[in-house]
């Protein structure tokens, strides 16, 4: 089975400013379309799952554009250009090449 | 607009049964697959399984087959995830969510909670 390792765990961010998580997949999530299946979801507080980030680097529909999806193979990156209070949750990666969908253990921002 | 409303929160005792629902409105919910997600208490995002609700074609992680059993009834809309006999480590929230393609929950219903204590 593919293994995602995210980094941090924990995220404090101040307003305002950047943040960054990592994901990275024990095999490659390139298929053969070209595309790199590897999703990141946002978990809020009280909230359902929400998608951000589709095919490694696709934003959802209606997803801010201070969040932006990079990376291939095995190392994705998932970035915020400026974080702002709404965005605490706890993100998630997930990989969709095999028929076993995995999510990442999740890694959890909050507001400093 | 797509939405996918799942069936409300419910306490069990260890050994009864359970069947909580997800009813897709809003798209052609025989065009979609479906999937189930358990968060647990304190820990991370599992994926369950999915479902074709147009000819039922059924996945399961291998962590859930034999534990739980994921259906649709294409005439309703409505998928379903149930188990025979629940044990206190089936407490959690469940959400169903829609496919886009094979590889992205595009849309999430609200979530079940399920509470299983004696």
């Amino acid at each position: 089975d593919i293994v995602l390792t995210q980094s941090p765990l924990s995220l404090p961010v101040t307003p305002g400013e950047p943040a960054s998580i990592s994901c990275r997949s024990s095999q490659s999530l390139l298929h053969s379309t070209g595309n790199n299946f590897l999703d990141w979801y946002l978990h809020k507080p009280g909230q359902s799952p929400q998608l951000l980030i589709y095919l490694g680097s696709n934003r959802a529909s209606g997803v801010p554009d201070r969040f932006s999806g990079s990376g291939s193979g095995t190392d994705f990156t998932l970035r915020i250009s400026r974080v702002e209070a709404e965005d605490v949750g706890v993100y998630y990666c997930m990989q969709a090449l095999q028929p076993l969908y995995t999510f990442g253990q999740g890694t959890k921002l909050e507001i400093q | 607009e797509v939405q996918l409303v799942q069936s409300g929160a419910e306490v069990k005792k260890p050994g009864e049964s359970l069947k909580i629902s997800c009813k897709g409105s809003g798209y052609r919910f025989t065009s979609y697959w479906i999937g189930w997600v358990r968060l647990m208490p304190g820990k991370g995002l599992e994926w369950m399984g999915i479902i074709y609700p147009g000819d039922s074609d059924t996945r399961y992680s291998p962590s859930f087959q034999g534990h739980v059993t994921i259906s649709a009834d294409k005439s309703i809309s409505t998928a379903y995830l149930q188990w025979s006999s629940l044990k206190a480590s089936d407490t959690a929230m469940y959400y169903c969510a829609r496919l886009l393609g094979i590889t992205s929950f595009d849309y999430w219903g609200q979530g079940t909670l399920v509470t299983v204590s004696s």
